[in-house]
């Protein structure tokens, strides 16, 4: 099984900045990682897909990249409705998913 | 796009089965894979297993392997995870979700239904 690491656990910005949520595989995945975000009580919503390339109808704020055992996503403006927990996945085998990270706005 | 619609919550004793169904609308439901997605209360994701109805592939996470089946109804367009020898540890969000697997390769979930929640409790 590919165990995916994420860090750090717990983020708390303000609005306008720009964080970058890591996950790490422990083998390579390719390019067969997906972001998600999931609000508080409701079921996740796919970000980005393939490492880097972003589901219909998500903001241009949000960017994924990477390849292999490393990736990030990038939010480069926070917005208050960005907080939330972020799950990366790997779909290069059998699926699995990191921890999360919560990412809180100040 | 697809959308997907899961049953309601439903509450188990120890020991007994869980049946829940996930009922697509607005695509050719034999051209996605449905997966199956766990989450246990304040927990993260997990992976359960999947469904291809166009070749009937089944695949499933090895420690749901005996307890865990997943079977599809293609006239109604409607997935089903039924979970058996039901514990504490089994309460949580049970998601359905689609995506473009192929027998050969796994995919993202790209849409996701509501969540039905499972209580296993005596």
């Amino acid at each position: 099984e590919i165990v995916l690491t994420q860090s750090p656990g717990t983020l708390s910005l303000s609005p306008g900045e720009r964080i970058t949520l890591s996950c790490r595989a422990s083998q390579s995945v390719s390019s067969y990682l997906a972001w998600y975000q999931q609000n508080l009580g409701q079921a996740p919503r796919l970000l980005i897909y393939g490492a880097s390339s972003r589901a219909t109808g998500i903001p241009d704020r949000f960017s994924g990249s990477g390849s292999g055992t490393d990736f990030t996503l990038t939010i480069s403006r926070l917005e208050p409705e960005d907080s939330a927990v972020y799950y990366c996945q790997q779909y290069g085998s059998s699926p699995t998913f990191g921890q999360g990270t919560k990412v809180e706005i100040k | 796009q697809v959308q997907l619609v899961q049953s309601g919550a439903e509450v188990k004793k120890p020991g007994s089965s869980v049946k829940v169904s996930c009922k697509a609308s607005g695509g050719t439901f034999r051209n996605y894979a449905i997966t199956w997605v766990r989450q246990a209360p304040g927990q993260g994701l997990e992976w359960m297993g999947r469904i291809i109805p166009l070749s009937g592939t089944i695949n499933d996470a090895q420690k749901f392997q005996g307890r865990l089946r997943i079977t599809a109804d293609e006239s109604t367009s409607t997935a089903f995870m039924e979970l058996s020898s039901l514990r504490s540890e089994d309460t949580g969000v049970y998601y359905c979700t689609s995506g473009k697997d192929t027998y050969y390769q796994y995919s993202y979930m790209d849409v996701w239904g509501k969540g039905t929640t499972v209580t296993v409790s005596s």
